[in-house]
């Protein structure tokens, strides 16, 4: 069964920096897409960024340079490096991994949520 | 890119009623990249429609979607007591930004 498990959610100060990991089993990371999604408290999804299989990666506006992902395929395991921590980035972090075939395509599994609280 | 509405934000419902909730796009995209979610509180959101009329594994028949261009509609047909949550419209595919509406609170009259 294919699963991801989400770590590295703490407490920073803005203009800090923290790393989140998003470690899977039961599939490997460079075969596939995984995005990070955050929700603020109380708020909406928002995709933040993807890695490609191939190792393409893309990010959202709002984080653009600021934030990085990144995978270690020895351990299956993608990052989430996030840079000049902001007020505005507190939330908690999911990352998932896109399923489907032939064009159709959706998230999941999803990882449990690791939360970051800047303050 | 894409900006996705939903509406209502809130609805209000009684269980063993039907519940219909709006997704609509800024611009037209094609059908296999519209995704339902459904997010209860403390819970990762999981995947209930996928190509904007596929139900996922493990979805009831009560869930159905429809629509296509620029309008999309999560229709369930008789509403159970685990059926209330929020609900996300997501457009996927193989380009980001991944975008996701604002989400619809589906909650207990």
């Amino acid at each position: 069964e294919a699963q991801l498990e989400n770590s590295g959610g703490d407490l920073a100060q803005p203009g800090g920096s923290l790393r989140l990991s998003c470690a899977a089993s039961g599939f490997t990371v460079n075969t596939n897409y995984i995005s990070w999604v955050r929700q603020a408290p109380g708020k909406g999804l928002e995709w933040v960024a993807t890695i490609y299989s191939g190792g393409t990666t893309y990010t959202a506006d709002s984080v653009k340079g600021r934030v990085t992902i990144s995978r270690d395929d020895s351990k299956n395991t993608v990052y989430l490096q996030m840079n000049i921590l902001r007020v505005e980035d507190t939330a908690t972090y999911y990352c998932a991994r896109r399923g489907g075939d032939h064009g159709f395509y959706y998230f999941d599994p999803w990882g449990q949520g690791t939360p970051v609280i800047v303050s | 890119e894409v900006v996705l509405t939903q509406s209502p934000g809130t609805l209000s419902l009684s269980p063993g009623e039907r519940a219909t909730l709006s997704c609509r796009a800024s611009e037209s995209f094609g059908s296999s990249y519209l995704v339902w979610y459904q997010q209860k509180p403390g819970q990762a959101p999981r995947v209930l429609i996928y190509g904007a009329s596929r139900r996922s594994t493990g979805t009831p028949d009560r869930f159905s979607g429809s629509g296509s261009g620029t309008d999309f509609t999560l229709t369930i047909s008789r509403l159970e007591p685990e059926d209330f949550a929020v609900y996300y419209c997501q457009k996927s595919g193989s380009s980001p930004p991944f975008t996701f509406g604002q989400g619809t609170k589906l909650e207990i009259k």
